[in-house]
């Protein structure tokens, strides 16, 4: 079982819809939570860490985290063509070391 | 300013040549990383240093060896180099902490030939 899954996609959403991203891990220790976004040819960047149940808002983002389901996720509202890329999914446990997921492809058709 | 820097950007070689990746963040960070990204995007953990002691040395082949000779710098060194270890390697860096974020190099697109 790997230790952090993401669907590998690619998602196709219309501009101005709700792209929604989701990743399950197997970590039950796992504390924190990251999104990353990884543009094509280029480096991730940070979009929202979450540690708290529940959900998190930034803007259009909004992660949702649910430790008993061992699942968190990332709302995209009002979807835009820049929004296309690949979205990481990673999750750090107690010490130093972070998991990244495979990421998933999301596609914003103008 | 750039955060973290890397260098080479690009790097083209035989198979079984030494090679070479530097690293610099000037982010006052204690921790900095080295990933390996294959051509299905996964991004995955080789090495780890805090405070230039080693923390985290995944399952990587004893051909690569890290190097930390301060904070602000992590270099990986790689002998023998294999068809197989073309990828892009991305150097990383953050501070202790629930919230820590990890800022990332451009990546260096090694390919071996």
């Amino acid at each position: 079982q790997k230790e952090v899954e993401q669907n590998s996609g690619p998602l196709s959403v219309p501009e101005g819809a709700i792209a929604s991203l989701n990743c399950t891990y197997s970590d039950r220790g796992s504390q924190s939570f990251f999104w990353y976004r990884q543009y094509s040819g280029k480096s991730p960047e940070l979009i929202m860490f979450i540690y708290s149940n529940g959900d998190k808002e930034d803007g259009r983002f909004t992660a949702q985290l649910n430790k008993a389901s061992q699942y968190v996720s990332l709302l995209i509202r009002d979807s835009q063509p820049s929004d296309s890329a690949t979205y990481l999914c990673a999750v750090r446990g107690g010490g130093f070391k972070t998991i990244f997921g495979a990421g998933t492809r999301l596609f914003v058709k103008a | 300013d750039t955060a973290v820097s890397q260098t080479p950007k690009y790097l083209v070689t035989q198979m079984g040549n030494d090679k070479s990746i530097k690293c610099e963040q000037n982010l006052g960070h204690d921790t900095m990383y080295w990933y390996k990204q294959d051509s299905k995007k996964f991004l995955k953990i080789m090495f780890s240093y805090n405070n230039k002691e080693l923390i985290i040395n995944e399952t990587v082949p004893n051909r690569f060896s890290p190097k930390s000779p301060d904070k602000a710098h992590l270099n990986l060194h790689i002998n023998s180099l294999e068809l197989g270890d073309s990828a892009v390697y991305f150097c990383a860096s953050s501070r202790p902490g629930l919230d820590n974020e990890q800022f990332f190099g451009p990546g260096t697109r090694l390919t071996v030939l």
